[in-house]
């Protein structure tokens, strides 16, 4: 059972756009940035998303993270084939003294 | 670039121990933390805990404590986790990445280290 919950699963045709949550309390996203990794089959996690909305460089800003009180989503707009993956959220929290991530959501593109 | 290279793939019998390595490049090692994560077979990502590259303090994951230990080897840029008492359920890809803390997270992540606990 993981601290953060998400959808296990998400779909969208190629163009769309499609919105991942993740929900959490006040020990973890409530108070401290979220963090979302896409993981392709078979690699290991990419950071996406870091400080709730930032993107690294190299990231499209077709991905947008946002966060209010204890909950975070991840939106993927023109969504494309490639975009299909596994997509997980993160966050510190305070009263574990660690990282917790969500269960995942498997996007698929239908 | 930042790199992070682990060791290679493991078999272990129930009750063993394995030990992964995790070799840093591309950034100073002494000025972040590395942490392990794992995920078990079709499941989700399990942080596991860190170790400072800069003094070797160490931050575990509760159901862990006890039966995991992480070090680093700061001339070689090295990190290393260690779990005794092998279960069948610890069955899993072990990742290490570079943890820049609670405001920037963990950015770059190893390849991955399968571990596989069999009979």
């Amino acid at each position: 059972q993981s601290v953060l919950t998400q959808p296990p699963s998400a779909s969208g045709t190629p163009g769309q756009r499609v919105t991942i949550s993740c929900s959490g309390s006040s020990s973890n996203i409530g108070g401290n940035y979220v963090f979302w990794y896409q993981q392709l089959p078979r690699t290991a996690p990419k950071l996406l998303i870091y400080r709730n909305n930032q993107r690294p460089s190299g990231v499209p800003d077709r991905f947008s993270g946002s966060k209010s009180g204890t909950s975070a989503s991840l939106a993927i707009s023109g969504l494309r084939s490639d975009d299909e993956a596994d997509y997980y959220c993160a966050a510190w929290d305070d009263r574990l003294s660690g990282w917790v991530f969500g269960g995942g959501t498997k996007l698929t593109v239908l | 670039q930042v790199q992070l290279v682990q060791s290679g793939t493991e078999v272990r019998k129930p009750g063993a121990s394995v030990k992964v390595s995790c070799k840093a490049s591309g950034y100073t090692f002494t000025s972040y933390s590395i942490s392990w994560v794992r995920q078990a077979p079709g499941q989700g990502l399990e942080w596991m805990g860190r170790i400072s590259g800069y003094n070797g303090d160490t931050n575990y994951a509760q159901r862990l404590q006890g039966r995991v230990t992480m070090t680093t080897h700061t001339s070689t840029n090295t990190a290393y986790m260690e779990l005794r008492s092998l279960r069948s359920d610890d069955t899993a890809v072990y990742y290490c990445a570079r943890d820049r803390g609670i405001l920037t997270g963990i950015d770059n992540w190893g390849q991955g280290t399968l571990v596989t606990v069999s009979s």
